[in-house]
């Protein structure tokens, strides 16, 4: 079975550059998190989505970061203009239902470099 | 606040026993997952404790304490494959947000 799917895998751009990063969920899976993690921070949630509705932006860092997700089988986390401090891995991941014991499929992430 | 902390680092050797510690504060609780994360790749499910006791899977066992805010996880046998970094997550009163812990650098040797 396919699991979540991210592109690119890596990245690396110019500071000001947009970057549009990209998340297939896990079909029938109807949760959707878009994390980042660095080593100093460690793994944060930045927003979730639940039916392509996005339910909690709060971990988003500025209006310079927008996520959105227009069907149940693709998302996107878009950085505009991007800065050296935005590089990190950002994962995608998913879930079937929030509740009980189901968990989150993560996938293999992109790892982002702003110069 | 929000507050889950677990050791940096723990090394064993390969065979032995590791216990990983993760005590938490959070507003409310709905479950802790532990997932495994090497080196470059991402985190992998292993576990999950919504009530007090011990959870057996193989040679991973998890235990939790909600009085307490108090959870481990059990690595039996360990193997080389083993050495990874250990993720504790609590899902706190708002479904479907987990807060994740630091991670524990587990570094088995020969």
């Amino acid at each position: 079975d396919a699991g979540v799917i991210q592109s690119p895998r890596h990245e690396v751009t110019e500071m000001g550059q947009e970057v549009t990063l990209r998340c297939k969920p896990i079909s029938g899976h109807d949760y959707l998190f878009w994390y980042r993690q660095t080593m100093m921070r460690g793994l944060e949630l930045l927003i979730y989505f639940n039916n392509n509705v996005p339910i909690d932006d709060s971990g988003m860092p500025e209006d310079r970061f927008s996520a959105k997700m227009p069907n149940a089988s693709f998302s996107t986390l878009k950085i505009q203009p991007s800065e050296p401090r935005d590089s990190a891995v950002y994962f995608c991941a998913s879930s079937w239902g929030a509740g009980g014991a189901q968990p989150q499929h993560f996938g293999d992430g992109t790892r982002l470099s702003i110069l | 606040g929000q507050n889950i902390d677990q050791p940096t680092e723990m090394t064993a050797t390969e065979g032995a026993i590791v216990q990983i510690n993760c005590t938490y504060q959070t507003s409310g609780f709905n479950g802790l997952f532990w997932y495994q994360q090497h080196a470059g790749e991402a985190p992998t499910f292993l576990s999950y404790n919504v009530l007090d006791g011990l959870e057996e899977k193989g040679r991973f066992s998890s235990f939790l304490s909600r009085s307490k805010g108090y959870s481990y996880l059990l690595l039996k046998e360990l193997q080389m494959k083993d050495s990874a970094s250990y993720l504790c997550a609590v899902r706190d009163q708002s479904w479907g947000k987990l807060q994740f812990g630091a991670g524990t650098q587990v570094v088995v040797t020969p």
